[in-house]
C-alpha cells in the first residue's frame, strides 16, 4: 500500500464551483500534514498546513480525519488560476523530518 | 519567506557526463535539505537526506555512488549526477524548512529539469 493515496482526478470544475477531494494515509503516526500546489513543470508551493482543528485560508479549507487517516481540501468559488496539481503531504512518522508526497490531484478551472 | 534557491534551471547533457546541481538557502540555515526527483505524471520521490558536515543519508534503491551530495555549509547542498544516462532524465527538486522541526513545511528550490541524450 502506498505511504499517500490520491484520486487522480482530474477534476474538471466551471469558474465559481466548489471542489473538494481527499487524500489518504498509512502511517498512523504520521503527525504533520499539508497540501502544496504544482503547476505544470514547476515545482511545489506550499498551499496551507493542516491542522488537527481544521482550518481555513480564504477560499480553501482544510481538515484531518485522524481516526479515517485522510485528509481534505475543499476549493470554494473556483478560479480559473485555482488549476494545477494538488499535491497531498505526510511526514513519514512520529517525529519523522521526511515527507512522504502523494502522486497529486489534478483540478481543472474552466471559463 | 524562505526561499530556497536551485540551479540550474535545466541541463541537457550527453550519456557518460557528470552534472551538477546546487541548492541555496537564501534568507535561513539549513543543516539538513533533501533532494527529490520526479518523473512525468508521478509523485516526488525522496532520494536522499543532506546534512551540513556530514554524509548524507540515501533512500533505498538509490545509488550513493552515482548521485554525489555535498553539504558544506549552512546554506549550500549540491547534488551531482555521475557518469548521466537517459534514465536519469528527471526533475530534480531540492527543498529545506527555515525550522527544523517536523511540523514545518518545506520549501522547494525551481527544480532543475535534466535531459540526457
Amino acid at each position: 500500500r502506498k505511504e499517500v493515496e490520491q484520486d487522480p482526478g482530474p477534476f474538471n470544475v466551471p469558474e465559481g464551483a466548489t471542489v473538494a477531494f481527499n487524500c489518504t494515509y498509512s502511517n498512523s503516526a504520521s503527525q504533520s500534514f499539508f497540501w502544496y500546489r504544482q503547476d505544470c513543470r514547476k515545482e511545489p508551493k506550499l498551499l496551507m498546513s493542516v491542522y488537527s482543528s481544521g482550518n481555513e485560508d480564504g477560499r480553501f479549507t482544510a481538515q484531518l480525519n485522524r481516526a479515517s487517516q485522510y485528509i481534505s481540501l475543499l476549493i470554494r468559488d473556483s478560479k480559473l488560476s485555482d488549476s494545477a496539481t494538488y499535491l497531498c503531504v505526510v511526514n513519514m512518522g512520529a517525529g519523522d523530518y521526511k515527507l512522504s508526497f502523494g502522486a497529486g490531484t489534478t483540478v481543472t478551472v474552466r471559463a | 519567506g524562505a526561499v530556497v534557491s536551485q540551479h540550474p534551471s535545466w541541463v541537457i547533457c550527453k550519456s557518460g557526463t557528470s552534472v551538477k546541481i546546487e541548492c541555496r538557502s537564501l534568507d535561513f540555515q539549513a543543516t539538513t535539505m533533501f533532494w527529490y526527483r520526479q518523473f512525468p505524471k508521478q509523485s516526488l520521490m525522496l532520494m536522499a537526506t543532506s546534512n551540513e558536515g556530514s554524509k548524507a543519508t540515501y533512500e533505498q534503491g538509490v545509488e550513493k555512488d552515482k548521485f554525489l551530495i555535498n553539504h558544506a555549509s549552512l546554506t549550500l547542498s549540491t547534488l551531482t549526477v555521475t557518469s548521466a544516462h537517459p534514465e536519469d532524465s528527471s526533475f530534480y527538486i531540492c527543498s529545506a524548512r527555515p525550522g527544523n522541526t517536523y511540523n514545518s513545511p518545506l520549501h522547494f528550490g525551481n527544480g532543475t529539469r535534466l535531459t540526457v541524450t
